[in-house]
């Protein structure tokens, strides 16, 4: 399977504790991305990727979550002192940027669902 | 960036056409129309995508008019398979900020 893999698919931790989430892009896509859905509700963006530079954040990023792309190939999200809030599915999604103005197709992974207690 | 509404809900029986539109007033000259579908517990998946007038693929078709301030997704003979939130968004590769909505939530019954 050449898709977008992430790991693990799920996650239950304590409030407080720190989670990292693993996404493994399509392996020719240069562009990565990190979103977290909650029930009911459609992907919100947190940040992307394009190789190892990371070239946007949402504001729903906190100083709490942080992520990377390393070498311009897999990418983690951290989270640290995980709340009750964070409790969501993240998804990941890859594409490849070729340069210009153009339609952005992304793949998604099957998203790591995150439960904090 | 642009904004997108369309139906929470729609229902259709096996075999029916479904049209679903999508209404985009705010769309930018270089916005691209793209469709995504979901179902539970997976990432959404890429179904079309379109710039103006019609695109055609094998899943579905995008009409998009001549104002583009509009899209109409297109699944010909549905089955239950289909049942899944579909999801219009506007955008292109210039900003890879997707900004999903709430979806269309399509009930595919018997």
């Amino acid at each position: 399977d050449t898709g977008v893999s992430q790991d693990p698919r799920h996650k239950i931790t304590k409030r407080g504790q720190n989670v990292t989430f693993r996404c493994d892009p399509i392996s020719e896509h240069n562009r990565l991305y990190w979103y977290r859905q909650t029930l009911g509700q459609g992907p919100e963006f947190l940040t992307y990727f394009q190789n190892e530079a990371q070239l946007e954040k949402s504001r729903l990023l906190s100083d709490r979550f942080s992520a990377e792309r390393p070498k311009g190939s897999f990418s983690t999200l951290e989270i640290q002192r995980t709340e009750q809030g964070d409790s969501a599915m993240y998804l990941c999604a890859s594409s490849l940027w070729t340069g210009g103005i153009n339609g952005d197709e992304q793949y998604f992974g099957p998203g790591t669902r995150l439960t904090v207690t | 960036l642009a904004k997108t509404t369309q139906p929470i809900s729609m229902d259709s029986y096996e075999g029916q056409e479904v049209n679903i539109t999508c209404s985009h007033n705010n769309i930018a000259t270089n916005d691209y129309i793209t469709w995504y579908q979901q179902f539970p517990s997976q990432g959404p998946r890429f179904i079309i995508q379109g710039y103006k007038t019609k695109v055609t693929n094998e899943v579905a078709s995008l009409f998009i008019p001549a104002d583009r301030k509009s899209s109409t997704l297109s699944l010909p003979r549905v089955s239950l398979s289909d049942t899944a939130v579909y999801y219009c968004l506007v955008g292109n590769s210039g900003y890879s900020t997707l900004t999903f909505g709430k979806g269309t939530m399509l009930l595919v019954s018997p």
